[in-house]
């Protein structure tokens, strides 16, 4: 158990919905990023929000989006979904956001796009 | 830029056999290391790490030294066991906003 908690744990949309995941942060754990884990491969890094402000985003589109809240949990956004965007999707938490700072997931949010 | 590239799976070992899961990276910088191990219906659960180099890191029988002149971080256990079947993935962080880049996985089947 890292504490952190993500819900809701399997969701089905349709092809240019918008869906909303969200993650509650360990206690005390001021630093959420995202991932994308597609079927048999590794998390691919989304974004990272550190007391509330985005500060660190990867090659993902804009219709990929997110919140951090002042209890440090945190929202990921996907508008017009694709089908490509099936996958499980990641929460992670660390205390502050300096490289080498472990990050704890939580279980994951599995996506599918029909 | 940044990647890692391990070991392709899937690998089955019998108990008791050695393991050893090879990890080499590129980084813009220099990285922190890491073994996460994802059990089958768990999530990704930190195994060791190592943030400079020559560091070994270790945990629950699991090492990897953190080998800059070959840009390496190769994981090994001497004794594995069945609960050790899982997922295992190496990761670097570099740089600020402690973005980490993760490996394709490795898939461990240890046999009785």
């Amino acid at each position: 158990e890292t504490g952190v908690t993500q819900s809701p744990t399997h969701l089905i949309k349709t092809r240019g919905q918008q869906v909303t995941l969200r993650c509650s942060s360990q206690s005390g754990h001021n630093t959420v990023s995202w991932y994308q884990q597609a079927l048999g491969q590794g998390p691919q890094f989304i974004f990272q929000y550190y007391r509330e402000e985005e500060n660190g985003r990867g090659n993902f589109p804009p219709r990929f989006s997110g919140l951090q809240f002042p209890n440090y949990s945190s929202e990921l956004n996907v508008n017009a979904l694709e089908l490509d965007d099936s996958a499980l999707y990641l929460c992670a938490s660390s205390l502050g956001d300096n490289s080498g700072n472990t990050i704890y997931f939580g279980e994951g949010s599995w996506l599918t796009v029909v | 830029g940044n990647s890692v590239t391990q070991m392709e799976g899937p690998v089955t070992l019998s108990e008791e056999a050695f393991l050893t899961i090879n990890c080499t990276y590129t980084a813009t910088g220099y990285p922190s290391l890491f073994w996460y191990v994802q059990y089958p219906g768990e999530g990704l659960q930190l195994l060791l790490k190592a943030t400079k180099a020559d560091d070994k890191g270790s945990n629950k029988g699991f090492e990897a030294t953190y080998r800059k002149e070959t840009t390496s971080f190769h994981l090994e256990k001497g004794s594995v066991q069945v609960s050790d079947s899982a997922v295992y993935f190496c990761a670097l962080s570099v740089g600020t906003g402690n973005q980490f880049y993760f490996g394709t996985g490795t898939s461990l089947t240890v046999i009785p």
